[in-house]
This record gives C-alpha cells, sequence and structure tokens, in this order.
C-alpha cells in the first residue's frame, strides 16, 4: 500500500474550518484516498473517501489535487465533538485491510 | 447503517489464562473481518484478516498459535488470545466491509485487554 504523510497535531476554533492535509505521491491509479477518525478509546469512523473527483458528504469535504499526490480534508465548522486522530489512507477497498498512519490529532477548541 | 459489536467491551485477566474476544457484524454478512490491535498513543495495526469458512491470514510477526481466529459464521468472528501475558494487554478492534460494492469498512467500538 501507498504510505501517506500528515501533520502530528492541529488546532482549531470551534465553528471554525478545518483543513487537514495530507500526502500520499506514491498512490497508484486505482487506489482511493479514504479518511477516517478515531475518537479516544472508540473505533475508527468512516468519513469519506475519494478517487479523483472532489467529494463531500454530511460530515465532510474531500480535496484531491490534479495530480493525486495530495488531498485535504475540511470538517466546515467545527465542533468540539470533532476532536479526534484523523487518518488518511490509501487503499485499493473495502475489501483490503487498511494500513493506519500515525495520522494528525486535531484538537478543536472553544 | 452497517454496525459492528464486540463484547467484551473490556476485560482483565491473570497472565497465562486465554481471552476470547467476538467481533460480530449486526446487519449484514462479512465473509472478511480484519483484527487489528492498537497499544496506548500508538496507531492500529494489522494482525490478521479473518475469512469465513478458512483459515485466517496473519501479519508478519503475529503468533497465529497465540492468537486464534476463527470466522465460522457470516456475522461472526473470534480472537481468542491464549496464555496472556502483560505485553498482550491492548487495545483489540474489528472491522468488516458491509456488502461487496461498498467503499467502507465499519469498525467494532474495541475490546480493552489488561493482562494482569
Amino acid at each position: 500500500d501507498a504510505k501517506t504523510t500528515q501533520p502530528t497535531s492541529m488546532d482549531c476554533a470551534e465553528g471554525r474550518a478545518a483543513n487537514l492535509p495530507c500526502n500520499h505521491s506514491t498512490i497508484s491509479g486505482n487506489e482511493y484516498v479514504y479518511w477516517y477518525r478515531q475518537i479516544h478509546s472508540q473505533g475508527p469512523q468512516y468519513i469519506i473517501h475519494g478517487l479523483k473527483n472532489n467529494e463531500t458528504n454530511e460530515m465532510a469535504s474531500l480535496i484531491i489535487t490534479e495530480d493525486r499526490k495530495s488531498s485535504t480534508l475540511i470538517l466546515p465548522h467545527a465542533t468540539l465533538r470533532d476532536t479526534a486522530v484523523y487518518y488518511c489512507i490509501v487503499s485499493l477497498g473495502s475489501g483490503y485491510a487498511l494500513n493506519f498512519g500515525k495520522g494528525t490529532s486535531l484538537l478543536v477548541t472553544p | 447503517g452497517a454496525v459492528v459489536s464486540q463484547h467484551p467491551s473490556w476485560v482483565i485477566c491473570k497472565s497465562g489464562t486465554s481471552v476470547k474476544i467476538e467481533c460480530r457484524s449486526l446487519d449484514f454478512q462479512a465473509t472478511t473481518m480484519f483484527w487489528y490491535r492498537q497499544f496506548p498513543k500508538q496507531s492500529l495495526m494489522l494482525m490478521a484478516t479473518s475469512n469465513e469458512g478458512s483459515k485466517a491470514t496473519y501479519e508478519q510477526g503475529v503468533e497465529k498459535d497465540k492468537f486464534l481466529i476463527n470466522h465460522a459464521s457470516l456475522t461472526l468472528s473470534t480472537l481468542t488470545v491464549t496464555s496472556a501475558h502483560p505485553e498482550d494487554s491492548s487495545f483489540y478492534i474489528c472491522s468488516a466491509p458491509p456488502r461487496a460494492s461498498s467503499y467502507e469498512q465499519y469498525f467494532g467500538p474495541g475490546t480493552r485487554l489488561t493482562v494482569t
């Protein structure tokens, strides 16, 4: 699996947008970019995924660069409950085990 | 949405005993389930892939005779930690894709194992 690089930690003020970057320069053409998050002592939660195009759902937006070597997860209006570790993962699909890197620890402050 | 449960949510056992952790897909069938382990302040590490009706596939460095995996039905996979030692204390998490056409995986809430 391709590896990803994320900042270790980020802070965001409540109500502001949280922009979490991820580098995946060795991603192959058939690999998706996935984002999961893990709130302390819980199982990871799926957020969003994409292949080439930008994606948006009720939780977040995913912006993928044209060369697919990097992406950004956007939480448009961060809340305190969004405090978690966010993992950017590249994978061939749901039938494959996920290679969790170290992730980004996001702290949302009042 | 798809739900994956784990039982127990936490367990304390004495060194040398065995502990069984269950992972259930509550509203879908899972031919494949994944088992991860997470030590404090570390990321999730894949231990093994559990396949219904066949032997599990273990990652390098994971002892298959110590971590027994059974996937006897399409909704249940079990992980048994045999002869547990304090270094096996960890957070064990399972996951499964809800259907063949799905893109995401659903994770259980995890099981906290403490070996004394």
